[in-house]
């Protein structure tokens, strides 16, 4: 069984340009999460989808980050414009159904801003 | 509001030592915690987790952890060190919702 995909796996981009970052769930899981870690901190939350519908973005740093997951399957994790402190890694994670406690993490994107 | 301090950023333990990390909780209800390692270039991979019932719980590749209640601890041990333990470390704690919060991590690496 494929685990969670996410595409690109690094991406290095200038400030101002627009970023698109792709993340896979394992096939049934109606969980979708995404996750950042900036360099020295922790890994924080950002959103938590429910099929395809937002759960929760209390994460989300501001409205240059736009998540989106069409149809309930795949995630895609937009910033627009990328400011110098967007750096970092992003993991998306999966998990079945609410109230299953694990979840499942994929390699993560590093996204370095210039 | 439910959140996990790590002791140490930096662990350096002998092949064949004991790995001890540390985890602290704050949590104003019952806690769900997790213990998970990120190997280089891969994911996060779950080791292990406590939601209720027995308060030690195993894990993969030989590690453990205590659920401490009256210590609001969940150290993360494991008897003999491999190379191949040299891995970042995640506690975690379930949040609102089903969001995880993180601590910042421990790097263990394990010396010959």
């Amino acid at each position: 069984e494929a685990g969670v995909t996410q595409f690109p796996s690094h991406s290095v981009i200038e400030k101002g340009q627009t970023v698109t970052l792709r993340c896979d769930p394992i096939s049934g899981h109606d969980n979708l999460y995404w996750y950042r870690r900036v360099m020295g901190k922790e890994i924080k939350f950002l959103l938590h989808f429910v099929k395809e519908s937002k759960q929760d973005e209390s994460g989300m740093p501001n409205n240059r980050f736009l998540a989106e997951r069409t149809g309930g399957t795949y995630s895609t994790l937009k910033v627009q414009p990328a400011e110098l402190e967007d750096s970092g890694v992003y993991f998306c994670a999966s998990s079945q159904r609410q109230g299953n406690t694990e979840a499942f993490f994929g390699q993560g994107t590093r996204l370095t801003v210039v | 509001a439910q959140s996990v301090t790590q002791l140490g950023s930096h662990v350096s333990v002998s092949e064949g030592a004991l790995v001890l990390l540390r985890c602290n909780y704050s949590s104003s209800v019952p806690p769900y915690l997790f213990w998970y390692v990120q190997y280089p270039n891969q994911g996060l991979q779950l080791l292990l987790k406590y939601t209720t019932g027995a308060t030690l719980v195993k894990g993969i590749n030989g590690f453990e952890a205590e659920f401490k209640k009256s210590e609001t601890s969940f150290h993360l041990t494991k008897p003999s060190a491999h190379m191949s333990d040299a891995a970042e470390y995640f506690c975690a704690v379930r949040g609102s919702g089903y969001a995880l919060n993180f601590g910042k991590g421990t790097s263990l690496l394990v010396t010959p």
